[in-house]
Formats: C-alpha cells, sequence, structure tokens
C-alpha cells in the first residue's frame, strides 16, 4: 500500500542551528501539505502545494521557514534558524483530491 | 487556529463499551473529517461527511452532522484495546480555500 515517507523521524538540533525535514507524497498527489503539532493539540497547516505551486502559506513564518517542492513531487522544509518553540511534530501530507488526507509518521523536532 | 473543539478532551472506558467524542465548530463547512493518531505517529483518515449529510456509517464508527448547532458526534461502537488514540475533527471550510482546519482532539483509553 502506498504510503507517505519522511525524514528523518527525529532531529534533535541546538537553537539558532538550521534544520531541515523531506517528504514524499504517494505518487500521483497533486497536493501536499506541512502541518506543525505542538503536543496536546491539533495540526496547523503551515504549507499547501499544488503540483509545484504554494497555494496557501498564510501560517508559515516566513523569516526562519521555507518550503520547496521543485518538481512538484517530494519537498522539503526547512527551519533556519531553529528557536526552542519550534519543538513540535512536523507531519506531511498528500491528498488526491481536496478531500481525504494521506498522513505520514511524522519528524519530532527538539530545540535544545 | 483552530476552528474545532473536541468534547471531552480525554476519555476512559472499558473494552466492549462505546465511545462518543463531539466536535464543534465556528465557520460554514464542505464537509467534516474524523481522523485518528496512535501516540506519536501520522494521523489516519476514518470518515468524511458532507455538509448536506446527517450520518454516516463504516464499520464500527458513526458519524452524525448537525450544520444548524455546527457540531458533530464521532460513535465507536464494542471498543477495542487497539482503538486507544487520539481522535480528532477537521474541517473543510465551504469557501475556496479547501483548508482543513483541525480541532484538539480527544484521547480515548480502551482499558482491556
Amino acid at each position: 500500500e502506498a504510503e507517505v515517507a519522511q525524514s528523518p523521524r527525529y532531529k534533535i538540533t541546538e537553537k539558532s542551528q538550521a534544520v531541515a525535514f523531506w517528504c514524499d507524497p504517494i505518487s500521483g498527489h497533486a497536493t501536499l501539505y506541512w502541518y506543525r503539532q505542538i503536543l496536546g493539540q491539533g495540526p496547523e497547516l503551515l504549507v499547501q502545494f499544488q503540483d509545484e505551486s504554494v497555494v496557501d502559506d498564510s501560517q508559515l513564518p516566513k523569516d526562519r521557514f521555507s518550503a520547496e517542492r521543485l518538481k512538484g513531487v517530494d519537498s522539503t522544509l526547512k527551519i533556519q534558524p531553529a528557536e526552542l518553540g519550534d519543538s513540535a511534530m512536523y507531519l506531511c501530507a498528500s491528498s488526491l483530491a481536496h478531500n481525504e488526507q494521506f498522513f505520514g509518521p511524522g519528524t519530532r523536532l527538539t530545540v535544545l | 487556529s483552530q476552528q474545532g473543539e473536541e468534547d471531552p478532551q480525554a476519555l476512559s472506558i472499558q473494552e466492549g463499551e462505546n465511545a462518543t467524542m463531539n466536535c464543534s465548530y465556528k465557520t460554514s463547512i464542505n464537509n467534516l473529517q474524523w481522523y485518528r493518531q496512535n501516540s506519536g505517529r501520522g494521523l489516519v483518515h476514518l470518515i468524511l461527511i458532507r455538509s448536506n449529510e446527517r450520518e454516516k456509517h463504516s464499520g464500527r464508527l458513526r458519524v452524525t452532522l448537525d450544520t444548524s448547532k455546527k457540531s458533530s458526534s464521532l460513535l465507536i461502537t464494542a471498543s477495542r484495546a487497539a482503538d486507544t488514540a487520539s481522535y480528532f475533527c477537521a474541517t473543510r471550510r465551504a469557501d475556496s480555500s479547501y483548508k482543513l482546519i483541525f480541532g484538539s482532539g480527544t484521547r480515548l483509553l480502551v482499558r482491556p
């Protein structure tokens, strides 16, 4: 069964360092999403891609976060510099249409 | 900014009992979805109910939607220990954004 792949699964970094997360969506899924989930809360959308174009990045802290999906397939989310408050689970999801989303296992980031 | 509020925040039941979780939201929606998240993992889509539907079933799951009250409920019948997880409602807004907004979740514990 096709799955969304994410790496790394866990990342520990010191504040002010740069971190990057990678996501490979299910083949054929044009829409890709990056979410941030703080412990005890629901996921919050950071950025949404349709193919290689950003369609929603209204909640992305653009002074330190960036996301790209250059060929409209896999995607990278970068944080530079990382801050203590960035500690969270970063989830990637993809969808074929604008309904059911398929989530990857997530990357748990700890900023020390 | 999270639109949905789940109630209760936590629920503990005995195996075999039914579990009911509620979700309230604020704006007009296109559809409402329920997702399950096992500890430290990604989310799994359970069921989708459209704004013109009032009730939907899938196996041991029953979802109701009351758009006049802006609320939904998820019923899990004959619960099993494997149902232990966090459950989130997510709403797709009725405007053109296609944004999926998650609630804060209900943590369900099913005791064997």
